[in-house]
């Protein structure tokens, strides 16, 4: 089966850096994805990692490392409106299934 | 460009009640996806369908049905209602020759009192 272990919480000030990691175990790796969800709102697609690395657009990156089954989204020059919750999520099912999992989430609060 | 529709957007239901919440999306995707987002639970999937006229169940199917009324249209069915379906659900959809991004409604809250 596929598990992701993402913080539940995290708090940062506006201007600064935070960094969201995320551990997965999946049978069958296809690449990691990232979603931001804003209080009320529809997850949005923010990422996707299929090779090790660092994919950056503008002022979010993410990273990926296969041998250690992990991945983090880098918030650079944080902003009140980044508070939202981030979601890691990679694909499970077998064949041409395609299911998007997702982890339970991640809240960042950015204060003032 | 409407993307992925979901109606109602709020819902009330007695126990027992039964109700279709409605899905359509406009980007000519093959797969889409009904999931339920619980706090501190994240997105669970409770049925997807892989193409038309294919469904399957997810991780949490129990108390609810699916059909996949053409390319366009996903519903998902709750039979008699229970509280724990109080919920926010979301329906998504991906193109299937893109695997990174799934398109999704802006949900339906739904409260079985």
């Amino acid at each position: 089966g596929q598990s992701l272990e993402q913080p539940s919480e995290v708090t940062a000030v506006e201007g600064a850096i935070v960094q969201i990691n995320c551990t997965y175990q999946t049978s069958g790796f296809y690449g990691l994805s990232w979603y931001q969800q804003h209080d009320g709102g529809a997850p949005t697609f923010l990422s996707y990692n299929g090779l090790d690395g660092l994919e950056e657009t503008g002022r979010f990156s993410s990273f990926l490392s296969r041998s250690d089954s992990y991945g983090y989204l880098l918030l650079q020059e944080l902003q009140m409106k980044d508070s939202a919750s981030y979601f890691c999520a990679v694909r499970s099912g077998s064949g041409g299934s395609y299911i998007p999992t997702f982890g339970r989430g991640t809240s960042l609060i950015v204060h003032p | 460009n409407a993307g992925v529709t979901q109606t109602p957007k709020f819902q009330v239901l007695k126990t027992g009640q039964s109700m279709t919440l409605q899905c359509a999306q406009d980007m000519n995707h093959n797969s889409m996806y009904w999931y339920r987002q619980d706090p501190g639970m994240g997105l669970r999937l409770i049925y997807y369908s892989a193409s038309e006229g294919t469904t399957d169940k997810g991780e949490v199917p129990n108390g609810y049905n699916v059909s996949r009324l053409n390319k366009r249209e996903f519903s998902l069915r709750l039979e008699s209602a229970a509280p724990s379906q109080t919920s926010v659900y979301f329906c998504a959809s991906r193109d299937r020759e893109i695997y990174t991004e799934a398109f999704f409604g802006q949900g339906t809250r739904l409260t079985v009192v």
